[in-house]
């Protein structure tokens, strides 16, 4: 189903914690993005890669830090600096040259508490 | 950067009705834009996507539009089933930068058997 997955699937921590959600594909993409999604909200662009040890902020950063060591593996921790840290993460990847297909993966629901 | 504004928030049809869904983007440069569709709590799935060099490209019981001069895109679902409803986002990039997509907020589609 896509190729990417992405773990946990539901993922609680108490405010105040540093936790990492994991995204991985084998589709020999070279881009990565990891996007945040609000209730009856749209999908909003956070981190972007497009090649290896190198990566872009998106809208909405802040409070999120990523890497990118190996081209199948995008991780991305929510620090205490994020203030509403509580929302669905998706992760996504595509081929690096074009505008091409974003795959997505079955997203992480985080929940602070 | 990039602006996509999605229109209606929730649609509401019969059963073999038609729906349509539209979008604008405000960068003139975007030249790829796909539309997805997300069931409750799953991952969005990509329905049909539309390139700049087009004007209208059909995948049987869905259809997009691109009017280029003006800005918009709109999403035909035409013979609707029950199965169709879901929440639909179309989303805008370009070739250049980041590439990354910029998602409108999203129509809620409920289709009536």
């Amino acid at each position: 189903d896509g190729g990417i997955t992405q773990s946990p699937k539901y993922l609680f921590r108490k405010e105040g914690q540093n936790v990492t959600l994991s995204c991985e594909q084998n589709l020999n993409h070279d881009a990565m993005y990891w996007y945040r999604q609000d209730p009856g909200q749209g999908l909003r662009l956070i981190y972007y890669s497009q090649i290896v040890n190198d990566f872009q902020k998106g809208d909405i950063a802040e409070g999120y830090s990523v890497s990118r060591e190996k081209k199948e593996s995008f991780p991305l921790t929510v620090t205490s600096a994020q203030k509403n840290p509580t929302a669905f993460y998706l992760c996504a990847s595509s081929h690096g040259q074009g505008p091409y297909e974003q795959y997505f993966g079955p997203g992480t629901r985080l929940t602070v508490t | 950067g990039e602006n996509v504004e999605q229109h209606p928030s929730t649609l509401s049809v019969q059963e073999g009705d038609s729906a349509v869904i539209k979008c604008t983007y405000s960068d003139s440069a975007s030249n790829y834009f796909p539309w997805y569709k997300q069931e409750l709590g799953k991952r969005p799935q990509l329905i049909i996507d539309i390139r700049s060099n087009v004007g209208e490209k059909k995948d049987q019981r869905i259809a997009v539009t691109l009017n280029k001069t003006a800005k918009h895109f709109s999403l035909h679902i035409t013979e609707t089933q029950p199965e169709d409803s879901a929440v639909y986002f179309c989303a805008a990039s370009l070739d250049t930068g980041r590439r990354a997509l910029t998602f409108g907020s999203g129509t809620r589609l409920q289709v009536q058997p």
